[in-house]
């Protein structure tokens, strides 16, 4: 089955820095590839969305990277800002499942 | 503004009780899905269903059930709840035919004493 695995650490920040979560998965390649964000007792929100066929998608201060080579995404929060602390998950879907890792905990340090 | 909405945010229950978790969403979405999440174990899915009346078993459907008689609504059923179904439950639809972006509802804390 698939495993996809997210830094197991929490990953703490100084305010302005760019954070980076990592994303990888095993086996075959999905079709597509999601983060979202969760916030404590919350449901998890949908922040991008990236393509097999695409290296890269940016959304404001988002920037997302997909390398099916490597089995990695890359997902970037430029200029960080303590609003930013979340939970992030990354989700792959094959046809009509998804899979999500289990999270990275961010805190943006002001 | 769409929405999924959950019956409960909070829930106690006892070990035993019969317990229905409802959602709701506004959006016309084919697709609903029930999920559990468990800290260092992410997001599991329970059930799906892809119509009316339809269900598929997800990854970890024992001990739980589900009932989709109208489109807008989906609902999980713990028939003999226990405590290692205490969890975070959270459902989420999506339109037919796209497997991107799912709408989340706020979740419900379920606790089985």
């Amino acid at each position: 089955s698939q495993k996809i695995e997210q830094n197991s650490e929490a990953l703490n920040i100084q305010e302005g820095k760019t954070a980076t979560l990592t994303c990888n998965y095993t086996n075959y390649s999905p079709a597509y590839l999601q983060w979202y964000r969760q916030d404590p007792g919350r449901g998890p929100v949908f922040l991008l969305l990236i393509r097999e066929n695409e290296k890269e998608k940016r959304k404001e201060r988002l920037k997302v990277t997909f390398d099916t080579t490597l089995k990695q995404s890359l997902f970037h929060i430029t200029a960080s800002q303590p609003a930013d602390s979340a939970t992030y998950l990354c989700a792959l879907t094959y046809g009509n499942q998804f899979y999500f890792g289990t999270g990275t905990s961010l805190t943006v340090i002001p | 503004d769409v929405k999924v909405t959950q019956s409960s945010r909070y829930l106690v229950k006892r070990t035993g009780e019969k317990v229905f978790l409802e959602c709701v969403q506004d959006m016309d979405h084919e697709n609903m899905f029930w999920y559990r999440q468990d800290p260092g174990l992410g997001l599991r899915l329970i059930y799906f269903s892809y119509d009316v009346k339809m269900k598929e078993k997800g990854d970890i459907p024992e001990g739980y059930s589900v009932s989709r008689e109208k489109k807008e609504r989906f609902s999980l059923i713990l028939e003999s709840a226990s405590t290692n179904q205490t969890s975070m439950y959270l459902c989420a639809s999506i339109p037919q035919g796209s497997y991107n972006e799912q709408f989340f509802g706020p979740g419900t804390r379920l606790t089985v004493l």
